[in-house]
């Protein structure tokens, strides 16, 4: 089946900082990936979605200059967090769509655990 | 803008009750439906999805769903749960555009007891 893993898993960071988080897309292409955000007991929150070789697309309310998406290939998406601040701290899911796919399946990442002190 | 809502946050079941969450989006026009489970500590994993056709949609483990256009819902269903589907279940709707954009639901946290 089609598997999408994230790194890291989970990540502490100091107020700041920057953070990078990896998706990669292990058995398929996806020309384009998500980013969603999920506060604890809270449902997942599309940030941007991400297109091989272009320019992503934020949803609205999501700065573009704080969460950099770079999708470089056919297989990763990165999500940087520039100078992250504890407001950040947060559940960050990736999900990638198959693109030999004849459906609008997503297929998840595990998530990564930010938490910038 | 599309919405969708799940009217139970939290159920609690005992194991070999009859499920069933709600769910009702908000978009006129034509619209994917999808149910998606999260088990503890795992990834969102694909339950079942409508497209077209037929509106019972039955999905993996024993799950199903009846999409209803007239009332916008999406009910998720199954005849007797186990301890197993412990998990917390989310309703997604996409219009099926370009992008295929996913809007989740809430989300809704089953416990079932033993």
């Amino acid at each position: 089946g089609a598997v999408v893993s994230q790194h890291p898993s989970r990540v502490i960071c100091k107020s700041g900082t920057s953070v990078k988080i990896e998706c990669r897309s292990l058995d398929f292409q996806a020309t384009t990936m998500f980013w969603y955000r999920q506060f604890p007991k809270q449902s997942l929150m599309l940030m941007a979605t991400s297109n091989e070789g272009s320019k992503a697309t934020y949803e609205q309310g999501v700065e573009k200059d704080k969460f950099l998406i770079n999708h470089a290939s056919l297989t990763l998406s990165t999500l940087t967090v520039t100078s992250a601040h504890p407001e950040d701290s947060s559940f960050y899911i990736c999900s990638a769509r198959d693109s030999q796919g004849a459906n609008y399946e997503q297929y998840f990442g595990p998530g990564t655990r930010l938490t910038v002190t | 803008a599309q919405s969708v809502s799940q009217h139970n946050h939290h159920v609690i079941l005992s194991e070999a009750a009859s499920l069933e969450l709600g769910c009702n989006y908000s978009y006129g026009g034509t619209v994917n439906l999808f149910w998606y489970v999260q088990y503890p500590g795992q990834h969102l994993q694909l339950l079942l999805k409508y497209f077209s056709g037929d509106p019972l949609v039955k999905g993996i483990k024993g799950f199903e769903a009846e999409f209803i256009k007239s009332k916008f819902s999406f009910n998720l269903r199954k005849p007797s749960v186990q301890w197993s589907d412990t998990a917390e279940y989310f309703c997604a709707v996409n219009d099926g555009g370009g992008y295929n954009k996913l809007i989740f639901g809430a989300g809704t946290r089953l416990a079932v007891h033993p």
